[in-house]
Protein backbone atom coordinates (compact mmCIF):
# COMPACT_ATOMS: atom_id res chain seq x y z
CA UNK A 1 0.00 0.00 0.00
CA UNK A 2 1.08 3.24 -0.12
CA UNK A 3 3.73 5.17 2.49
CA UNK A 4 4.87 8.23 3.78
CA UNK A 5 8.76 6.94 4.17
CA UNK A 6 10.78 7.81 7.27
CA UNK A 7 14.43 7.75 7.43
CA UNK A 8 15.05 6.76 11.05
CA UNK A 9 12.55 3.74 12.57
CA UNK A 10 13.99 4.42 16.40
CA UNK A 11 15.51 7.71 17.72
CA UNK A 12 17.11 8.04 21.36
CA UNK A 13 17.33 11.32 22.80
CA UNK A 14 18.58 12.60 26.32
CA UNK A 15 15.91 13.87 28.22
CA UNK A 16 16.30 17.65 27.95
CA UNK A 17 17.55 17.55 24.50
CA UNK A 18 15.91 18.19 21.09
CA UNK A 19 14.78 15.86 19.20
CA UNK A 20 14.25 15.47 15.59
CA UNK A 21 12.27 12.89 13.50
CA UNK A 22 12.45 13.29 9.99
CA UNK A 23 10.29 12.33 7.20
CA UNK A 24 9.88 11.83 3.31
CA UNK A 25 6.78 12.08 1.63
CA UNK A 26 5.63 10.75 -1.77
CA UNK A 27 2.86 12.40 -3.49
CA UNK A 28 3.61 15.98 -4.90
CA UNK A 29 0.26 16.80 -5.07
CA UNK A 30 -0.25 16.51 -1.34
CA UNK A 31 -1.05 20.19 0.73
CA UNK A 32 -1.85 19.17 4.05
CA UNK A 33 0.81 17.69 6.24
CA UNK A 34 0.05 16.36 10.09
CA UNK A 35 2.33 14.37 12.81
CA UNK A 36 0.57 12.30 15.30
CA UNK A 37 1.91 10.58 18.28
CA UNK A 38 0.85 7.29 19.20
CA UNK A 39 1.47 5.82 23.03
CA UNK A 40 1.31 2.05 23.51
CA UNK A 41 -2.47 1.30 23.40
CA UNK A 42 -4.03 4.23 22.22
CA UNK A 43 -5.46 5.44 19.42
CA UNK A 44 -2.85 8.44 17.49
CA UNK A 45 -2.93 11.59 19.12
CA UNK A 46 -2.88 14.47 16.81
CA UNK A 47 0.75 17.03 17.55
CA UNK A 48 0.56 19.70 14.98
CA UNK A 49 -0.06 20.50 11.22
CA UNK A 50 1.09 22.10 8.59
CA UNK A 51 -0.35 23.54 4.85
CA UNK A 52 1.72 23.12 1.74
CA UNK A 53 1.68 27.13 1.59
CA UNK A 54 3.64 26.82 4.64
CA UNK A 55 7.04 25.85 5.31
CA UNK A 56 6.86 26.53 8.94
CA UNK A 57 4.86 26.02 11.83
CA UNK A 58 5.43 26.28 15.60
CA UNK A 59 3.04 24.54 18.87
CA UNK A 60 3.69 24.29 22.25
CA UNK A 61 7.56 22.91 22.33
CA UNK A 62 6.74 21.39 18.93
CA UNK A 63 7.97 22.55 15.09
CA UNK A 64 7.33 21.79 11.82
CA UNK A 65 9.19 22.28 8.99
CA UNK A 66 8.21 21.43 5.48
CA UNK A 67 10.19 21.57 2.01
CA UNK A 68 8.01 21.12 -0.29
CA UNK A 69 11.27 20.90 -3.12
CA UNK A 70 12.65 17.94 -1.66
CA UNK A 71 9.15 16.47 -0.13
CA UNK A 72 11.05 16.37 3.35
CA UNK A 73 8.74 16.67 6.38
CA UNK A 74 10.22 17.61 9.86
CA UNK A 75 8.86 17.55 13.32
CA UNK A 76 11.09 18.98 16.02
CA UNK A 77 9.86 18.93 20.06
CA UNK A 78 12.10 21.07 22.28
CA UNK A 79 13.26 20.07 26.30
CA UNK A 80 12.19 16.25 25.14
CA UNK A 81 10.65 14.87 27.86
CA UNK A 82 10.02 10.92 29.26
CA UNK A 83 6.20 11.65 28.48
CA UNK A 84 7.71 12.57 24.86
CA UNK A 85 8.12 8.71 24.37
CA UNK A 86 6.21 7.14 21.88
CA UNK A 87 5.53 6.27 17.98
CA UNK A 88 5.68 9.44 15.78
CA UNK A 89 3.77 8.98 12.51
CA UNK A 90 3.92 11.59 9.52
CA UNK A 91 0.65 12.03 7.26
CA UNK A 92 0.25 13.37 3.69
CA UNK A 93 -2.65 14.00 1.97
CA UNK A 94 -3.16 15.08 -1.58
CA UNK A 95 -7.09 15.70 -0.63
CA UNK A 96 -9.37 13.11 -2.20
CA UNK A 97 -10.65 12.31 1.32
CA UNK A 98 -7.81 10.37 2.29
CA UNK A 99 -4.23 10.70 4.45
CA UNK A 100 -1.07 8.65 3.60
CA UNK A 101 0.79 7.45 7.25
CA UNK A 102 4.03 5.73 7.49
CA UNK A 103 5.32 3.15 9.67
CA UNK A 104 6.13 5.48 12.45
CA UNK A 105 10.11 6.78 14.15
CA UNK A 106 9.93 5.43 17.50
CA UNK A 107 11.11 8.00 19.98
CA UNK A 108 12.49 7.03 23.34
CA UNK A 109 13.33 9.47 25.61
CA UNK A 110 16.39 8.65 28.18
CA UNK A 111 16.45 9.96 31.57
CA UNK B 1 -16.45 16.98 23.46
CA UNK B 2 -16.13 13.52 23.42
CA UNK B 3 -13.97 12.16 21.54
CA UNK B 4 -14.35 9.27 19.05
CA UNK B 5 -15.11 5.96 20.29
CA UNK B 6 -14.95 2.45 19.07
CA UNK B 7 -16.49 -0.78 20.11
CA UNK B 8 -15.74 -2.99 20.96
CA UNK B 9 -11.88 -2.42 22.42
CA UNK B 10 -11.26 -6.14 22.10
CA UNK B 11 -12.08 -9.10 19.42
CA UNK B 12 -10.93 -12.57 19.49
CA UNK B 13 -12.14 -14.17 16.52
CA UNK B 14 -11.27 -17.95 14.46
CA UNK B 15 -10.55 -18.12 10.45
CA UNK B 16 -13.77 -18.03 8.77
CA UNK B 17 -15.75 -15.98 10.83
CA UNK B 18 -17.19 -12.27 10.64
CA UNK B 19 -16.88 -9.42 12.31
CA UNK B 20 -18.30 -6.29 12.81
CA UNK B 21 -16.70 -3.09 14.53
CA UNK B 22 -18.76 0.08 15.32
CA UNK B 23 -17.60 3.76 15.41
CA UNK B 24 -18.91 6.75 16.86
CA UNK B 25 -17.29 10.16 15.54
CA UNK B 26 -17.01 13.47 17.23
CA UNK B 27 -19.99 15.43 17.58
CA UNK B 28 -20.84 17.52 14.36
CA UNK B 29 -18.18 15.56 12.51
CA UNK B 30 -19.35 13.80 9.30
CA UNK B 31 -16.70 12.11 7.73
CA UNK B 32 -15.25 8.61 8.89
CA UNK B 33 -11.96 6.87 8.02
CA UNK B 34 -11.01 3.48 8.62
CA UNK B 35 -7.51 2.09 8.76
CA UNK B 36 -5.66 -1.18 9.74
CA UNK B 37 -2.54 -0.83 11.93
CA UNK B 38 -0.13 -4.13 11.80
CA UNK B 39 3.27 -3.79 12.78
CA UNK B 40 4.84 -4.24 9.97
CA UNK B 41 2.47 -2.00 7.44
CA UNK B 42 1.84 1.11 9.53
CA UNK B 43 -1.54 2.75 9.00
CA UNK B 44 -3.26 1.68 5.98
CA UNK B 45 -6.15 3.43 4.92
CA UNK B 46 -9.53 1.46 4.30
CA UNK B 47 -12.27 3.21 3.34
CA UNK B 48 -13.52 7.18 3.83
CA UNK B 49 -17.32 7.66 4.18
CA UNK B 50 -19.06 11.01 4.31
CA UNK B 51 -23.24 11.61 4.43
CA UNK B 52 -23.64 7.81 4.15
CA UNK B 53 -21.27 7.31 1.02
CA UNK B 54 -18.18 6.17 0.34
CA UNK B 55 -15.51 8.66 -1.43
CA UNK B 56 -12.50 7.09 -1.48
CA UNK B 57 -11.13 3.81 -0.89
CA UNK B 58 -7.97 1.94 -0.16
CA UNK B 59 -6.47 -1.42 -1.52
CA UNK B 60 -8.00 -4.03 0.62
CA UNK B 61 -9.93 -7.08 -0.70
CA UNK B 62 -13.52 -7.09 -1.01
CA UNK B 63 -14.03 -9.09 2.31
CA UNK B 64 -14.00 -5.43 3.99
CA UNK B 65 -16.85 -3.31 3.88
CA UNK B 66 -18.43 -0.98 5.91
CA UNK B 67 -20.95 1.59 5.74
CA UNK B 68 -22.42 5.23 7.55
CA UNK B 69 -25.47 5.75 9.20
CA UNK B 70 -27.24 9.28 8.80
CA UNK B 71 -26.15 10.08 12.53
CA UNK B 72 -22.26 9.90 11.42
CA UNK B 73 -21.78 6.71 13.18
CA UNK B 74 -20.07 3.78 11.17
CA UNK B 75 -19.53 0.32 11.08
CA UNK B 76 -16.92 -1.85 9.24
CA UNK B 77 -17.25 -5.29 8.50
CA UNK B 78 -14.65 -8.15 7.59
CA UNK B 79 -16.08 -11.48 6.25
CA UNK B 80 -14.27 -14.71 5.87
CA UNK B 81 -11.21 -13.68 8.15
CA UNK B 82 -7.99 -14.59 7.89
CA UNK B 83 -5.10 -14.65 10.20
CA UNK B 84 -3.42 -12.07 8.43
CA UNK B 85 -6.45 -9.72 9.70
CA UNK B 86 -5.35 -9.58 13.13
CA UNK B 87 -4.70 -5.83 13.53
CA UNK B 88 -5.14 -2.98 15.14
CA UNK B 89 -8.55 -0.84 13.53
CA UNK B 90 -8.35 2.90 13.72
CA UNK B 91 -11.62 4.91 13.42
CA UNK B 92 -10.76 9.32 13.03
CA UNK B 93 -13.26 11.36 12.14
CA UNK B 94 -13.44 14.81 10.88
CA UNK B 95 -15.52 17.61 10.18
CA UNK B 96 -15.74 17.24 6.37
CA UNK B 97 -13.10 15.43 5.23
CA UNK B 98 -10.21 16.04 3.21
CA UNK B 99 -10.84 17.11 -0.04
CA UNK B 100 -11.45 20.00 -2.12
CA UNK B 101 -8.71 22.06 -0.60
CA UNK B 102 -10.15 21.79 2.82
CA UNK B 103 -7.39 21.14 5.39
CA UNK B 104 -9.79 18.95 7.66
CA UNK B 105 -7.50 17.54 11.02
CA UNK B 106 -8.54 13.85 11.63
CA UNK B 107 -8.87 13.11 15.26
CA UNK B 108 -9.02 8.96 16.17
CA UNK B 109 -10.45 6.72 18.80
CA UNK B 110 -8.65 3.84 20.35
CA UNK B 111 -9.03 1.58 17.99
CA UNK B 112 -10.55 -1.77 18.19
CA UNK B 113 -7.52 -4.78 18.77
CA UNK B 114 -9.01 -7.90 16.50
CA UNK B 115 -7.18 -11.19 17.20
CA UNK B 116 -7.73 -14.07 15.14
CA UNK B 117 -7.10 -17.44 15.65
Amino acid sequence: GENVGLHLPTLSVQEGDNSIINCAYSNSASDYFIWYKQESGKGPQFIIDIRSNMDKRQGQRVTVLLNKTVKHLSLQIAATQPGDSAVYFCAESPGTYKYIFGTGTRLKVLA
Amino acid sequence: KAGVTQTPRYLIKTRGQQVTLSCSPISGHRSVSWYQQTPGQGLQFLFEYFSETQRNKGNFPGRFSGRQFSNSRSEMNVSTLELGDSALYLCASSLMGRGGGSTDTQYFGPGTRLTVL
